[in-house]
């Protein structure tokens, strides 16, 4: 089955910089790759997806990448700010298996003010 | 409803006793799922369901959790004779085609077995 793999797994940056978070997947038959924001004591919120027939999606100050060759794409925050800190989760989905979602294991992500 | 609703959102239990969780998803959604996330950890996959009927049950941990659906809507997870390793957060989410992604996940029922 699917396995999402996601590093790093903790991530301090200065804000103002940027911040890259990257993931890799198993199953070459996943075509949908979204990434959630998880601040505490809230479910998961959907910040942006990524679906197989594109490389790259912008959305302001957030971005990611594809790479379907290589099986791995990335979540990119430039000009960071304090309230981006939260953990994110990248996800896959198995195509054709109910939409089943396989999380990675999450990047907790602060921003120094 | 605007969103995905969860209820209890905090339930301590004595370990043995049975719980439920409620779901309430987005009107009009047909797939929902549910998921556990335990402390520090990523989303473990629980199970899914499509209208009333569930084609995916493969991450119940054991024969203890069972969940149903009813009117293509509410659902309940249940645990019988609760463990302290089901201590957990339980999130469920909703989407409005089983293929697409493009989950609602709700705020989650933390639930701790004493």
């Amino acid at each position: 089955g699917e396995n999402v793999e996601q590093h790093p797994s903790t991530l301090s940056v200065q804000e103002g910089d940027s911040a890259v978070i990257k993931c890799t997947y198993s199953d070459s038959a996943s075509n949908y790759f979204p990434w959630y924001k998880q601040e505490l004591g809230k479910g998961p919120q959907l910040i942006i997806d990524i679906r197989s027939n594109v490389g790259e999606k912008k959305d302001q100050r957030i971005a990611v990448t594809l790479n379907k060759t290589a099986k791995h794409f990335s979540l990119h925050i430039t000009e960071t700010q304090p309230e981006d800190s939260a953990v994110y989760f990248c996800a896959a989905l198995i195509y054709n298996q109910g939409g089943k979602l396989i999380f990675g294991q999450g990047t907790e992500l602060s921003v120094k003010p | 409803g605007a969103g995905v609703s969860q209820s209890p959102s905090n339930k301590v239990t004595e370990k043995g006793k049975d719980v439920e969780l409620r779901c309430d998803p987005i009107s009009g959604h047909t797939a929902l799922y549910w998921y556990r996330q335990s402390l520090g950890q990523g989303l473990e996959f629980l199970i899914y369901f499509q209208g009333n009927s569930a084609p995916d049950k493969s991450g119940l941990p054991s024969d203890r959790f069972s969940a149903e659906r009813t009117g293509g809507s509410v659902s309940t997870l249940t645990i019988q004779r609760t463990q302290q390793e089901d201590s957990a957060v339980y999130l469920c989410a909703s989407s409005q085609r089983e293929d697409r992604g493009g989950y609602t996940f709700g705020s989650g029922t933390r639930l701790t077995v004493v």
